[in-house]
């Protein structure tokens, strides 16, 4: 069983700070995927990163797949309240197997 | 197009009675799955289907049917309620199981 495990779980800083969360496993991925949820929606994905040591910039925000595609973080500069969600992590298990595996995810709160 | 459509938003059942959630894609994806997603677990996969004719069991398939007699539709049968089934369900499709997920906006069950 791949498992991924999502640090912090709560996180709540004021506008304008900076922020990091992570995303580990101790299985190796052929992909992993950024997903945000918003309250009473469903999660819509942000990225995907596929290459060892890729690092995707989305406005102000960073993704990067650790160079052993065990794990990946996603940095945001300049937090908006705007950023404000679940951010979840999916990873893409080698070989044949097939779906996804998610994270817990990240309760993410940007006050004003 | 309308995307991944799921009905209805709420319901409240009582123990012991069944009910389908109703799921529909217009994007011709063959991939489609059902998740759960509870306080502190995350999204947890029920069942999925490849393709039309197709199922298959997921992380947490007891107490769920499903049937995939189209592309577009994945419906999924609580065959007899449970306080334990209260949750938020999701339906979710794409091109496959490792690519992006499109979520729908979610089914909010509770089972008193």
């Amino acid at each position: 069983t791949q498992l991924l495990e999502q640090s912090p779980q709560f996180l709540s800083i004021q506008e304008g700070e900076n922020l990091t969360v992570y995303c580990n496993s101790s299985s190796v991925f052929s992909s992993l995927q950024w997903y945000r949820q918003e309250p009473g929606e469903g999660p819509v994905l942000l990225v995907t990163v596929v290459t060892g040591g890729e690092v995707k910039k989305l406005k102000r925000l960073t993704f990067q797949f650790g160079d052993a595609r065990k794990d990946s973080s996603l940095h945001i500069t300049a937090a908006q309240p705007g950023d404000t969600g679940l951010y979840l992590c999916a990873g893409a298990g080698g070989g044949g197997a097939d779906g996804l595996t998610f994270g817990k995810g990240t309760h993410l709160i940007i006050q004003p | 197009n309308a995307g991944v459509t799921q009905t209805p938003k709420f319901q409240v059942l009582k123990t012991g009675q069944s009910m389908t959630l109703q799921c529909a894609q217009d994007m011709n994806h063959e991939y489609m799955s059902w998740y759960r997603q509870d306080p502190g677990m995350g999204l947890r996969l029920i069942h999925y289907s490849v393709g039309a004719g197709i199922t298959d069991q997921g992380e947490v398939p007891n107490g769920y049917n499903v049937s995939r007699s189209t592309t577009e539709d994945f419906p999924l049968r609580l065959l007899s309620a449970a306080p334990s089934q209260t949750s938020v369900y999701f339906c979710a499709s794409s091109f496959g199981g490792k690519e992006t997920q499109y979520f729908g906006p979610g089914t909010r069950l509770l089972v008193l």
